[in-house]
């Protein structure tokens, strides 16, 4: 199986702060990475596929990036709305998909 | 939009059953692989199983082979969970999510919430 690591498993910051959460597979999975979205007691929501594409209707604040086995998510303004938790997940191996194990954004 | 609704959760015994449904609508279903991931209380996504837009082929999870079964009615436009043996561990929200471009997941329903407790 591949696994997938987030980094940080917390991040507090502020209205306007960007901020970055990282994502590393146990292996090269050639840019076949989603990020998801999660706001309490709601389904998650897809934010980026293909690394770097973003999903519909997703604010272009959201940017992805990457190769091989690490990835990033780029918030480049943070409003109130983007407070939610954040997943990656690997669909190289599809469907046997897995799934980081979450960056919950705090506001400071 | 497109639209998927789960239903069927609820509480069961440990070594129960239980189905749950998934609803879609506003696109056509024939045309896309579905699947069905969980979240236990409190923790991060767990996949479970896949079905094709055929049924020709299923996944499963290490952790529900051989108790977990998908199925899909194209003509229904319902994706399904048969869950047997069930585990206190099984406890969690079941989404069910479509396939979209690529293999990510584009659409989530709103999921449905199974507690497995004596």
């Amino acid at each position: 199986d591949i696994q997938m690591t987030q980094s940080p498993s917390s991040l507090s910051a502020s209205v306007g702060d960007r901020v970055t959460i990282t994502c590393r597979a146990s292996q090269g999975i050639s840019n076949s990475l989603a990020w998801y979205q999660q706001k309490p007691g709601k389904a998650p929501k897809l934010l980026l596929y293909a690394t770097s594409k973003l999903g519909s209707g997703v604010p272009s604040r959201f940017r992805g990036s990457g190769s091989g086995a690490d990835y990033t998510l780029t918030i480049s303004s943070l409003q109130p709305e983007d407070f939610a938790t954040y997943y990656c997940q690997q669909y190289y191996r599809s469907p046997m998909y897995t799934f980081g194990q979450g960056t919950k954004l705090e506001i400071k | 939009d497109v639209q998927l609704v789960e239903s069927g959760g609820g509480l069961v015994q440990p070594g129960g059953s239980l189905r749950l449904s998934c609803a879609v609508s506003e696109f056509t279903f024939s045309d896309y692989s579905m699947n069905w991931v969980r979240q236990a209380p409190g923790k991060g996504l767990e996949w479970v199983s896949y079905i094709s837009s055929s049924s020709k082929t299923q996944y499963y999870a290490d952790s529900v082979e051989g108790r977990f079964t998908i199925s899909r009615d194209n003509a229904k436009n319902s994706v399904y969970l048969q869950m047997n043996s069930l585990r206190d561990e099984d406890t969690a929200v079941y989404y069910c999510a479509r396939v979209g471009i690529g293999g990510s997941l584009d659409y989530w329903g709103q999921g449905t919430l199974v507690t497995v407790s004596s």
